[in-house]
Formats: structure tokens, C-alpha cells, sequence
């Protein structure tokens, strides 16, 4: 399977603890995002990473979130001492751009966060 | 304020028959349109998109029409199956974010059921 993959599928934690959640995007796309999804809602984006660098990060991200991309290769989301309203869908999405030119992302299955 | 709206959080249709999904934009700097389908508890899954440039793309018995200047566009499927029962999200993106960044702006998503 060469998509996005996306680990793990789901993780309940308590609220304050930290998660970590990884991203593989298919290999040779150097553009990686992050976006986040409620019930009821379309996802929203919260960073940006071309290859190693992140070039975006939404407002939505407080200083709790943090993402890297080490490498150009996979990508990390980690959250500290969460909170009930961080439960979500957490999804990563990978295309292959080049300059502005329309790109079309491509998404793995997502990560469910369910803090109690 | 929701830049991408899609006003039908509902659509029921026969098998065989043709379904309509509609999408509105407001921002007029959007290029690239796409639609994406989604089941429960997955990431959303790339089905179609067009350019700014075009307005219309087909592809199988899926086709999309642009209207740019009433900042709409649509997707056709035709004809409609059990297996497309799903929510279809509509997306934009914009050439003019910094850092060539891509990111989607999506609509709320329309639930569409097709009856056999």
C-alpha cells in the first residue's frame, strides 16, 4: 500500500496527558498537511510543511501543539496536556506541488482522539 | 464566516438515477476545486477536481461543472450506486498563501443515500 498512513487509528487518553501522533505520506510528496475534524464538520486545516520546513501554522494550533517533519519524510503531532475540546479526527494529507501551481492531497485513514 | 458552503446536508436518491451535489464559494481568489467522499470513521477520499480555468471535468460517472461567475460548481454522478451512499465534501484552495501553501477550505459536507 503506497497512501498515507496514519498511526495509530485511535487513541483514547485522560485529559493532561501528552500524545504523539505519526504520519507516513507517500513517498516523493514533498508537501504534508495537517487538518482536524469535529462531528458535523469539514476538517480544518492546521499546518503546513513543505519538506522539512513548516511554513503554516493555524491559529486553531495553541502553544500546546506542536508538529515536525523531520527529514522531509514522516511527520509528528504531538499535543500536551490535553484537553476534552482536543478530541477529534486528526488527519494528514500529502501532495505533490510544485511552485503555486494546484496540487491535489491525498489523505490517510486519520487518528480519532477521544480524551476522557 | 464559511467560504465554501454546502446548503444540502442531505441528499436521497434512486439507484440508477442521477445525484446532484451543490457547493457555493465566496472567495473569489479560490483556483482549484475539489470533491472529496468520506465514509464514517475514515479520511475522505480523492474523487475529482477542476481548475479555474476549465468548467467542466469528467471522469467515469463522475463530472463536475464550474460556474464562476455565480461562484458555484456541482458534481454529477451518474448513474448513482448503493456503494456511493457516503458524505461528499466539497474543497478550495488558493494560489495566494505564503509559502505555496495549498491548505483546503472545506464545506460542511452533503450526506448522500442512494436506494437501491
Amino acid at each position: 500500500d503506497t497512501g498515507v498512513s496514519q498511526d495509530p487509528r485511535h487513541k483514547i487518553t485522560k485529559r493532561g496527558q501528552n500524545v504523539t501522533f505519526r504520519c507516513d505520506p507517500i513517498s516523493e510528496h514533498n508537501r504534508l498537511y495537517w487538518y482536524r475534524q469535529t462531528l458535523g464538520q469539514g476538517p480544518e486545516f492546521l499546518t503546513y510543511f513543505q519538506n522539512e520546513a513548516q511554513l503554516e501554522k493555524s491559529r486553531l494550533l495553541s502553544d500546546r501543539f506542536s508538529a515536525e517533519r523531520p527529514k522531509g519524510s514522516f511527520s509528528t503531532l504531538e499535543i500536551q496536556r490535553t484537553e476534552q475540546g482536543d478530541s477529534a479526527m486528526y488527519l494528514c494529507a500529502s501532495s505533490l506541488g510544485s511552485g503555486g501551481a494546484a496540487d491535489t492531497q491525498y489523505f490517510g485513514p486519520g487518528t480519532r482522539l477521544t480524551v476522557l | 464566516d464559511q467560504q465554501v458552503k454546502q446548503n444540502s446536508p442531505s441528499l436521497s436518491v434512486q439507484e440508477g438515477r442521477i445525484s446532484i451535489l451543490n457547493c457555493d464559494y465566496t472567495n473569489s481568489m479560490f483556483d482549484y476545486f475539489l470533491w472529496y467522499k468520506k465514509y464514517p470513521a475514515e479520511g475522505p477520499t480523492f474523487l475529482i477536481s477542476i481548475s479555474s480555468i476549465k468548467d467542466k471535468n469528467e471522469d467515469g460517472r463522475f463530472t463536475v461543472f464550474l460556474n464562476k461567475s455565480a461562484k458555484h460548481l456541482s458534481l454529477h454522478i451518474v448513474p448513482s450506486q448503493p456503494g456511493d451512499s457516503a458524505v461528499y465534501f466539497c474543497a478550495a484552495s488558493s494560489t495566494y498563501n505564503a509559502g505555496n501553501n495549498r491548505k483546503l477550505i472545506w464545506g460542511l459536507g452533503t450526506s448522500l443515500a442512494v436506494n437501491p
